[in-house]
């Protein structure tokens, strides 16, 4: 499968706990995005980067979260001190660098769940 | 602010009954308009980019539209497997990168 992948598929956490998600994205492809989706809404952009630097933060994207791109290849999303807010999908895209637009594509995502 | 309104939120057909779901949008400068498809609790599959009013792309019983406000996906003959719901993103000139913004989505039930 050379599709998107994400792990891990689901986290139950406890309010206040530190959580990690990884993204492995598409091999040939530069840029990777983070978004966050919640029950009857389309996703919402968190951050992305452009090979390992990350070029773009979401103003809605708390300092509770964290987000890396280590030599350009997987990505993880780092989220301190959970919050039953945080409690949503978190999806990942990857896309190539082209003219006019690059096509994101969508992992399974990983469901988190904070009690 | 990049805006993107999608209607109806829900809508029920039977099989082989062709319908439309609509996405206006509003975005200072259009890179790209994106249609996806997501299952329940999966990530959204890519379906359509269009770029330019008077574009038309089609896939199966799916074709998609634009004009400089809206865009349709128009759904011919329906079948039970198109039952998901169906996202309609934009990407803008202006920023850096390539977020996409997207409507809240369509729910999609086709009946047998």
């Amino acid at each position: 499968d050379t599709g998107v992948s994400q792990d891990p598929r689901h986290k139950i956490t406890k309010r206040g706990q530190n959580v990690t998600f990884r993204c492995d994205p598409i091999s040939e492809h530069n840029r990777l995005y983070w978004y966050r989706q919640t029950l009857g809404q389309g996703p919402e952009f968190l951050t992305y980067f452009q090979n390992e630097a990350q070029l773009e933060k979401s103003r809605l994207l708390s300092d509770r979260f964290s987000a890396e791109r280590p030599k350009g290849s997987f990505s993880t999303l780092e989220i301190q001190r959970t919050e039953q807010g945080d409690s949503a999908m978190y999806l990942c895209a990857s896309s190539f660098n082209r003219v006019p637009s690059d096509t994101q594509y969508f992992g399974p995502g990983t469901r988190l769940t904070v009690l | 602010e990049d805006q993107v309104t999608q209607s109806p939120e829900a809508l029920r057909l039977q099989e082989g009954e062709s319908s439309s779901l609509n996405c206006s949008y509003t975005v200072s400068g259009l890179r790209g308009l994106f249609w996806y498809r997501q299952d329940p609790g999966k990530g959204p599959e890519f379906l359509f980019t269009l770029y330019s009013a008077g574009e038309e792309k089609e896939k199966e019983r799916l074709k998609a539209t634009l004009t400089k406000k809206e865009s349709f996906l128009h759904i011919t003959a329906p079948k039970p497997e198109d039952s998901a719901t169906y996202l309609c993103a934009v990407q803008a000139k202006e920023t850096s990168g390539s977020r996409l913004t997207f409507g809240e989505g369509t729910q999609l039930t086709v009946n047998p």
